[in-house]
């Protein structure tokens, strides 16, 4: 079946270190991906994606993630985090010739001040 | 632009009861709605995909009878959560299409269905 797996369920850093977390799919063939951030009391909202072309896609307020075909990753990146990047994040694919989305778990990220 | 309205965002009811929750696309026509449904610190699971003028297609394990959905335009699903039990209690939460788009979904703010 396909899955989505978000290795950090929660994450705690102080502003301005960097940030990666992870995202790892099943899927062997086409896909396109989604990075979602839902911050407290608000819908989920659309960071990034890729659907084809460079690998490294940039998104809203300084992120980025990087498509690794090989390893099946699309891992999302930020230089240095604020403290109004205290949020969720979900990972998502859309495998090819499907019209829908299959979520991670979700990455729980709390920056301190 | 792509705005996604729901509607209640909060309802509390009473088991056996029915209740409805409206999903709007407010600036935007959208072929495709999708309704998930979020359990307290999991992430988004699917129940269905609403077309326009046509049945729901609904995902494994999902109660069609118990979830009804109907997509009557570009702007607008409605989702009837039927006879309601506690274990119905959720957040849900819709999701938007644009007709032209690149597949991508726009999310609304989610219902918080508490049921007594």
């Amino acid at each position: 079946a396909q899955s989505v797996s978000q290795h950090n369920h929660h994450v705690i850093l102080s502003e301005a270190a960097s940030l990666e977390l992870g995202c790892n799919y099943s899927y062997g063939g086409t896909v396109n991906l989604f990075w979602y951030v839902q911050y407290p009391g608000q819908h989920l909202q659309l960071l990034l994606k890729y659907f084809s072309g460079d690998p490294l896609v940039k998104g809203i307020k300084g992120f980025e993630a990087e498509f690794i075909k090989s390893k099946f990753s699309f891992n999302l990146r930020k230089p240095s985090v604020q403290w109004s990047d205290t949020a969720e994040y979900f990972c998502a694919v859309r495998p090819g010739g499907y019209n829908k989305l299959i979520f991670g778990a979700g990455t729980r990220l709390a920056v301190h001040p | 632009g792509a705005v996604v309205s729901q509607h209640p965002s909060r309802v509390i009811c009473k088991s056996g009861t029915s209740v409805k929750i409206e999903c709007r696309s407010l600036d935007f026509q959208a072929t495709t709605m999708f309704w998930y449904r979020q359990f307290p610190k999991q992430s988004l699971m699917l129940m269905a995909t609403s077309n326009e003028g046509s049945k729901a297609t609904y995902e494994q394990g999902v109660e069609k009878d118990k979830f009804l959905i109907n997509h009557a335009s570009l702007t607008l699903s409605t989702l009837t959560v039927t006879s309601a039990h506690p274990e119905d209690s959720s957040f849900y939460i819709c999701s938007a299409q644009p007709l032209a788009g690149g597949g991508e979904q726009f999310f609304g703010p989610g219902t918080r269905l508490t049921v007594l």
